[in-house]
């Protein structure tokens, strides 16, 4: 499976961070789950969501609601979108995918770099 | 949210020697525990879940061990392409959680 992310890397405070991750060699409709997860500078890798091919979805709480996961079936992608970004969600933002039913993520992209400034 | 502490932060292993790397739970956590190795610019590969079993593809090297709270990650004769940031994480309780990661460097 290969994970392509993309998006801006570039979102001002109070913005919204919207990312898109292409599957290719899997078909998105598959019984995995797909995720998002960031590594921001200093701080721990942090698992923000998944979403399972239903459209179930699974959230970080400490993002207190800002997230929101989507898969997209005709393009065999998914999305990821965060809500009034501050400086402290800059961060590399992988994509990622979990096949085996629990929160082992398997497959990452090669992350998506994003920094929140005005 | 169950808190993963590994130790120490920085090993220094010449090569051909063993390293083991350190991963304790806040909470019990079976064996409920991944391994990820992360090379400079590259996102993390999943080594090992279920505590000891490794991935596909993973070398031999690789072991894991432990249950409960406190697990180890052994590389044997480190290779050059082992020197290399590594994290544990937890999928017991939701949500997941890494530790914050030990850097194995060339001594």
């Amino acid at each position: 499976v290969q994970l392509q992310g993309s998006g801006p890397g570039l979102v001002k405070p109070s913005g919204t961070l919207s990312l898109t991750c292409a599957v290719s060699g899997y078909s998105i409709s598959s019984d995995y789950y797909w995720g998002w997860i960031r590594q921001s500078p200093g701080k721990r890798l942090e698992w923000l969501g998944s979403i399972y091919h239903t459209g179930s979805t699974y959230y970080n709480p400490s993002l207190n609601s800002r997230v929101t996961m989507s898969v997209d079936m005709s393009n065999n992608q998914f999305s990821l979108k965060l809500t009034s970004v501050i400086a402290a969600d800059t961060g590399r933002y992988y994509c990622m995918v979990a096949t085996t039913g629990d929160n082992v993520f398997d497959f990452w992209g090669q992350g998506i770099l994003v920094t929140v400034s005005s | 949210e169950i808190l993963m502490t590994q130790s120490p932060a920085t090993l220094s292993v010449s090569p051909g020697e063993r390293a083991a790397l350190s991963c304790r739970a806040s909470q019990f956590i079976h064996n409920n525990l991944a391994w990820y190795q992360q090379k400079p610019g590259q996102a993390p590969r999943l080594l090992i879940s279920g505590a000891s079993t490794r991935a596909t593809g993973i070398p031999g090297r690789f072991s894991g061990s432990g249950s409960g709270t406190e697990f180890t990650l052994t590389i044997d004769s480190l290779q050059s392409e082992d020197f290399a940031m590594y994290y544990c994480q937890q999928y017991k309780d939701w949500p997941a959680t890494f530790g914050q990661g030990t850097k194995v460097d060339i001594k």
